[in-house]
């Protein structure tokens, strides 16, 4: 079965420093890939896919994941974190039989002034 | 706003009563999907829509979950019988044929139940 695994519950990184969110899949085929951000009282909102072809995708608000299929992951890079950047970070695999997304159980990013 | 919304946003029940949600997709968009957030995991998907033909069930909707989508609109998520388990942030999203291929899924701002 299809899962999503991301080790870091917190993350704690200063405004202004890199940022780097780990995720792992497990799927056999190759995989559809997401990222979405969850911010107080707002809804998920997608920051990026993957599908096939270049492996380093980009999204909104300066994000950017890099696929490695030889590690299962698809860790998000942001180069310079900004407060706004705090909230709850998913990671999403979508099996290529169904619509449905199957979620991690995110990642909360604090952002130190 | 031309968003996702569901209501109540918040709802307090006693245990063993019926609750139903009620979520009002992007107009435009065929697909509808329910989903379950408890505290400090990610959204569980539940059930989905295309149009008003229900093609997906997770097994978390036990016999005491229903969804409906009349003429392929909006959506109700009814359940009965509640229990404390149930209490959660319950989450509808829509997509288009094409985004719900790509993934991009549209969020409401979730329903919130607390089952005392």
């Amino acid at each position: 079965a299809q899962s999503v695994t991301q080790p870091d519950i917190h993350i704690t990184v200063s405004e202004g420093a890199s940022l780097e969110l780990r995720c792992n899949y497990s799927y056999g085929a190759t995989p559809y890939l997401f990222w979405y951000v969850q911010s107080p009282g707002q809804g998920l909102q997608l920051l990026l896919k993957y599908f096939s072809g270049d492996t380093l995708v980009q999204g909104i608000k300066g994000f950017e994941a890099e696929f490695k299929r030889s590690q299962s992951s698809f860790n998000l890079r942001k180069p310079s974190v900004h407060w706004s950047d705090a909230a709850e970070y998913f990671c999403a695999v979508r099996p290529e039989s169904s619509y449905k997304l199957i979620f991690g159980s995110g990642t909360r990013l604090l952002v130190r002034p | 706003d031309t968003g996702v919304s569901q209501d109540p946003r918040h709802k307090i029940t006693k245990r063993g009563q019926n609750v139903t949600f009620r979520c009002d997709p992007i107009s435009e968009h065929n697909r509808l999907y329910w989903y379950r957030q408890t505290l400090g995991q990610g959204p569980e998907f539940l059930t989905y829509f295309q149009n008003e033909a229900q093609l997906e069930k997770s097994r978390l909707l036990s016999d005491r979950f229903s969804a409906e989508r009349p003429k392929g609109s909006f959506s109700t998520l009814e359940i009965q019988r509640t229990e404390q388990g149930d209490s959660a942030m319950y989450l509808c999203a829509s997509s288009s044929g094409t985004s719900g291929y790509t993934g991009e899924l549209f969020f409401g701002e979730g329903s919130r139940l607390t089952v005392l």
